[in-house]
């Protein structure tokens, strides 16, 4: 167990709805990282916030959001779904903002699009 | 961007057998982290070696930042072992961030 917790395990649902994804960090960590992993995309960074602030964007499509809330965890709010968003989506915490930090993985969110 | 390979994509071996899985990377990176997933999807952190060898029972992991490789060493395998290696860099350039590899998917037959 990571102590990273992430809510729901399962979620289904149709073409053209908004989902919302939450992660709970670990203990102490102020850094959140999302990531998507789809079979054809394979393991691709999202987005990083720091302390509630924004830090880095990776391929993350203009129909997805996050944010990191004042007690630190955060969501990923995917909206106008398509079927090619069905994937999982991890999220991950670390102790700091700077490069060189040590990332501890959630169990994911399996998310599918029908 | 950076490029990350991982070398086999696949491997099969008996229980018992030891194995060596490779990861190059194309540019300098600032952080190095090898994980499992296993076959229920967990990512479970194995190794953060920016540089150096560790061990942890029979794994043990080698980075040479200076030649851009890192190696990630299972002895002994288990079955438990099976699933796919990532290795996962993050570089300094702000817009590459951390960027995995395609992994190496392990099949360890009992």
């Amino acid at each position: 167990d990571s102590g990273v917790t992430q809510t729901p395990k399962h979620l289904i649902t149709a073409t053209g709805q908004r989902v919302t994804l939450r992660c709970s960090p670990r203990s102490g960590d102020l850094s959140v990282y999302w990531y998507q992993q789809s079979l054809d995309q394979g393991l691709q960074f999202l987005i990083q916030y720091y302390n509630g602030e924004e830090r880095a964007k990776g391929n993350i499509l203009e129909r997805f959001s996050a944010q990191q809330f004042p007690d630190l965890h955060s969501e990923l709010n995917l909206s106008s779904l398509e079927l090619g968003d069905s994937a999982l989506y991890f999220c991950a915490s670390s102790v700091l903002a700077g490069d060189g930090n040590e990332q501890f993985f959630g169990p994911g969110t399996r998310l599918t699009v029908l | 961007g950076i490029q990350v390979e991982q070398s086999p994509p696949d491997l099969i071996l008996q229980e018992g057998a030891n194995s060596t899985l490779r990861c190059n990377f194309s540019d300098s990176v600032n952080n190095l982290q090898w994980f499992h997933q296993n076959p229920w999807g967990q990512l479970i952190n194995l190794f953060y070696i920016p540089s150096g060898t560790k061990q942890n029972g029979r794994l043990s992991a080698t980075t040479v930042a200076t030649e851009r490789y890192s190696l990630l060493y299972i002895s002994s395998s288990q079955t438990t072992d099976s699933g796919v290696y990532f290795c996962a860099v993050e570089t300094w350039n702000r817009d590459d961030k951390i960027i995995f590899g395609k992994g190496t998917r392990l099949h360890i037959l009992p």
